[in-house]
């Protein structure tokens, strides 16, 4: 099977601008849940999507939304980007269930400036 | 209090010798660990999950885990250069809202010298 995939790798914006990032499951994969890594915070859970409902979301303001479509991809959008929100942001797939195993995609890089 | 804790590290161990890293966790409802490794520049994947008390052994990895000291460790035998990287530690529980919620602890820096 195809691994997680997410576009784009890398990503430069200016403070104010919005953000969409993109992300595909493995096949059969009906939950898709994002985080934010930096070198401060470590990986921080944003949120968490299955079968296009959001069934948690982390501590996170609300200019961080998600969504996800019918067959599973799943998007992330970030607006009025602050310098703050420079990160790697991975995406991870999992069945659903609590002892289901999460498999990460390669991040996309997002730097602000 | 962090909910998942572990030792930054770095921890540097010689080539051949038992790595161990440790981590505890804040919220006895947890119910799955897991043990990832990340590589500079690259995403975290899985090296092992562990569901009930005791032992579970993978090759030159085992992780132990104790619910009742909210404990969980994973050692890794025989370390070699190539075991150098960060290792999360990952604790899952169920949601107040449904689901579940993964959190990570900060990670452990393993340094392996040849």
């Amino acid at each position: 099977k195809a691994g997680v995939t997410q576009t784009p790798r890398y990503l430069i914006k200016t403070r104010g601008q919005q953000v969409t990032l993109s992300c595909s499951p493995i096949s059969g994969h009906r939950s898709v849940s994002w985080y934010q890594q930096t070198p401060g915070q470590g990986l921080q859970f944003l949120f968490e999507y299955f079968s296009e409902t959001q069934r948690n979301k982390g501590n996170f303001p609300g200019r961080f939304s998600g969504r996800q479509f019918s067959n599973s991809r799943s998007e992330m959008n970030v607006s009025t980007l602050e310098l703050g929100d420079s990160a790697l942001y991975l995406c991870a797939s999992s069945e659903g269930q609590l002892t289901d195993t999460q498999y990460f995609g390669p991040g996309t890089r997002l730097t602000v400036l | 209090q962090k909910e998942v804790e572990q030792n930054s590290g770095p921890l540097s161990v010689p080539e051949g010798a038992i790595a161990s890293l440790n981590c505890t966790y804040s919220d006895r409802g947890s119910q799955s660990f897991f043990w990832y490794r990340q590589y500079s520049g690259k995403s975290p994947e899985l090296i092992m999950s562990i569901y009930s008390n005791g032992d579970k052994e993978d090759g030159r990895f085992t992780a132990q885990l104790n619910k009742a000291s909210q404990y969980v460790s994973l050692l890794i035998r025989d370390s070699q250069p190539s075991d150098s990287a960060t290792y999360l530690c990952a604790v899952s529980g169920s949601a107040n809202t449904g689901g579940f919620k993964t959190i990570f602890g900060a990670g452990t820096r393993l340094f392996v010298k040849a």
